[in-house]
Parts: C-alpha cells; sequence; structure tokens
C-alpha cells in the first residue's frame, strides 16, 4: 500500500498569512483528496486533485481559499490562504489504496495540525 | 445522498470487555462500508470494509462489523478490548460501483480502562 509523508506536521501561523502542506507519496497516484478535520467533526472533503488538470472542489471550498497544485503522480500541495482562527485544523491528505474491490479504500497521510493565532 | 450517524463520540470499556461501536448510516444506492481508526497523531487505517457477499467482515486487530440492510447499520464490535485499542474510529460510506466520494462519521473516541 501507498506510503505518504505529510509536511508539516504541525505549526503555528498567523491570522492572515498563508501556509502551503506538502503531500508526497511513493508511489504513482491518480488521484490525491485533501481532506480537513475539525474537533468533533467528521473528515470533510476539500477537493480532488489529479494530475494535469485543475483540483475539483466540493461545495462550500473555493480554490482561492485553498488552491490546490499537483505536478506529477506522486506530489500535492494544498495551501490555505489569508487564514483565520477558524482553519485551525487538522488537513489530510489521502490517496485511493486499493481499486481491486471496487470500493474508494483511502490510505491517508499523518496529518498537518494548524494552528491560527 | 448519503450520511454517517456515529452515536456516542466517547465510550470507555474495561480492558477485556466487549466493544461495540455504533454506526448507522443512510445512501439512496447500495453501499460500501468502512471502519477506519485513527491512533494520536497518525493518518486514519483502514481497519475493515463491506463491499458485496458476506454481511459479517473480519479486520485487523480483532475488530469485526456487520453489515445489516434492514437495519441500516454497520455496527464495530471486538469481543475483549486491549489498551492498544484506545483510539478515534470513523465509520464511512460510499456508494457502490466505481470511484465514488467517501462519507464519514464524526468519529469515536474509544478509551480503554484498565
Amino acid at each position: 500500500s501507498a506510503v505518504i509523508s505529510q509536511k508539516p506536521s504541525r505549526d503555528i501561523c498567523q491570522r492572515g498569512t498563508s501556509l502551503t502542506i506538502q503531500c508526497q507519496v511513493d508511489s504513482q497516484v491518480t488521484m490525491m483528496f485533501w481532506y480537513r478535520q475539525q474537533p468533533g467533526q467528521s473528515l470533510t472533503l476539500i477537493a480532488t486533485a489529479n494530475q494535469g488538470s485543475e483540483a475539483t472542489y466540493e461545495s462550500g471550498f473555493v480554490i482561492d481559499k485553498f488552491p490546490i497544485s499537483r505536478p506529477n503522480l506522486t506530489f500535492s500541495t494544498l495551501t490555505v490562504s489569508n487564514m483565520s482562527p477558524e482553519d485551525s485544523s487538522i488537513y489530510l491528505c489521502s490517496v485511493e489504496k486499493d481499486t481491486d474491490s471496487g470500493a474508494n479504500v483511502l490510505t491517508f497521510g499523518a496529518g498537518s495540525r494548524l494552528t491560527v493565532l | 445522498a448519503q450520511s454517517v450517524t456515529q452515536l456516542g463520540s466517547h465510550v470507555s470499556v474495561s480492558e477485556g470487555a466487549l466493544v461495540l461501536l455504533r454506526c448507522n448510516y443512510s445512501s439512496s444506492v447500495p453501499p460500501y462500508l468502512f471502519w477506519y481508526v485513527q491512533y494520536p497523531n497518525q493518518g486514519l487505517q483502514l481497519l475493515l470494509k463491506y463491499t458485496t457477499g458476506a454481511t459479517l467482515v473480519k479486520g485487523i486487530n480483532g475488530f469485526e462489523a456487520e453489515f445489516k440492510k434492514s437495519e441500516t447499520s454497520f455496527h464495530l464490535t471486538k469481543p475483549s478490548a486491549h489498551m492498544s485499542d484506545a483510539a478515534e474510529y470513523f465509520c464511512a460510506v460510499s456508494p457502490s460501483g466505481g470511484y465514488q466520494k467517501v462519507t464519514f462519521g464524526t468519529g469515536t473516541k474509544l478509551q480503554v480502562i484498565p
């Protein structure tokens, strides 16, 4: 199964700044997913990143706030722009792990815990 | 449309006792169902999944779950809790048939008391 490395693992940021999270996978994958995990809430899909095309954003998330890059089949970045305290969260990168069963089984990175002051 | 409800954000059990974490789902089409576990400071990892076939599925670390269509449930159980089972558990659902978006529940934190 794929191994995902995310960095930074955690950061404390000032209001109004932007931070880019990197996600590196040890094998080539077609789709990469970015999730947000807020305390006491479910994981929420931010967007799906496909190599060679623009990311597909879920309702409530926009490219200006969460620009995503996907330059190749093993790497993606998520930027959280113009941060506010409400953006304090864990951001998770994931990839599809198992296509044999036909189900979208996901493998996750360890996450990037952002605190915005 | 699909959704997942996990009953109980926190569950405490004694070491050696039965673990039961509840999950109910709604889906407009036959679902695929998943349980993921998240240990502190780690990403989520798959415990088990139901796609088709046998409704009782076994996963890693002695966990199992039963798909009950009539009850729209997919509860997670383990006969005897171990201290190492302390973690957060997420139930998830996706529509069947190829790649589909996965919807997660809000999670249940399991505490194991020695």
